[in-house]
């Protein structure tokens, strides 16, 4: 139990266009998504908790603008990252808390790369 | 804001051998989660931690919370191969439900 799906696993863009992510939890509801950047030989740097029905919470520094969270229902939350640049590109990850359990199930990633 | 120390930052051990890796930090935490992340993947939860003093096994894996609330260790005995990875310590906080990562414990087995 406790899946989380992410997709696309890989994605490479064009500098300016958008990139669109997205979080499953495919066997839970969650309320709460967290989506998280990671650079390479880097940790995971939590960039917004994703809120089912509100507006997300971001972390300092993250541009709610170029970083857009939309989690419209309760299995799905996704990530755009909009007028894409080169240093956007990264490892992105999400996560979700089943609520019978503890602990946060992670998708398996997004490599964004922007050319 | 809240940050976790995490040691080493890798170590290279012989198949066989016990693994010891700690985070510490300077803030109280609620939870210490451990997770191992293999290349290109999302971290998967290896062991949970819900109170001080606890001590978890799964497996040939054994972690505690330490009394203090502050520290967590994570030991492996009898590495094998497939260890190889990171390992990330995480904080976890009440309400919010946020985590704190750990920069993480690159392992290195030989065979």
């Amino acid at each position: 139990g406790a899946v989380v799906s992410q997709h696309p696993s890989w994605v490479i863009c064009k500098s300016g266009t958008s990139v669109k992510i997205e979080c499953r939890s495919l066997d839970f509801q969650a309320t709460t998504m967290f989506w998280y950047r990671q650079f390479p030989k880097q940790s995971l740097m939590l960039m917004a908790t994703s809120n089912e029905g509100s507006k997300a919470t971001y972390e300092q520094g993250v541009e709610k603008d170029k970083f857009l969270i939309n989690h419209a229902s309760l299995t799905l939350s996704t990530l755009t990252v909009t007028s894409a640049h080169p240093e956007d590109s990264s490892f992105y990850i999400c996560s979700a808390r089943d609520e019978g359990r503890y602990g946060y199930t992670f998708g398996s990633g997004t490599r964004l790369t922007v050319v | 804001g809240q940050q976790l120390n995490q040691s080493p930052q890798s170590m290279f051990i012989q198949e066989g051998e016990d693994v010891s890796m700690n985070c510490t930090s300077s803030s109280i935490f609620n939870t210490w989660l451990w997770y191992k992340q293999d290349p290109g993947e999302g971290p998967v939860l290896l062991i949970a931690l819900y109170k001080a003093g606890e001590l978890t096994s799964n497996g040939r894996l054994t972690a505690q919370f330490g009394i203090t609330r502050k520290d967590s260790f994570l030991n492996i005995s009898a590495s094998i191969p497939s260890d190889v990875g990171i390992y990330f310590c995480a904080g976890g906080t009440t309400g919010g439900f946020k985590t704190i990562f750990g920069a993480g414990t690159r392992l290195f087995v030989k065979a």
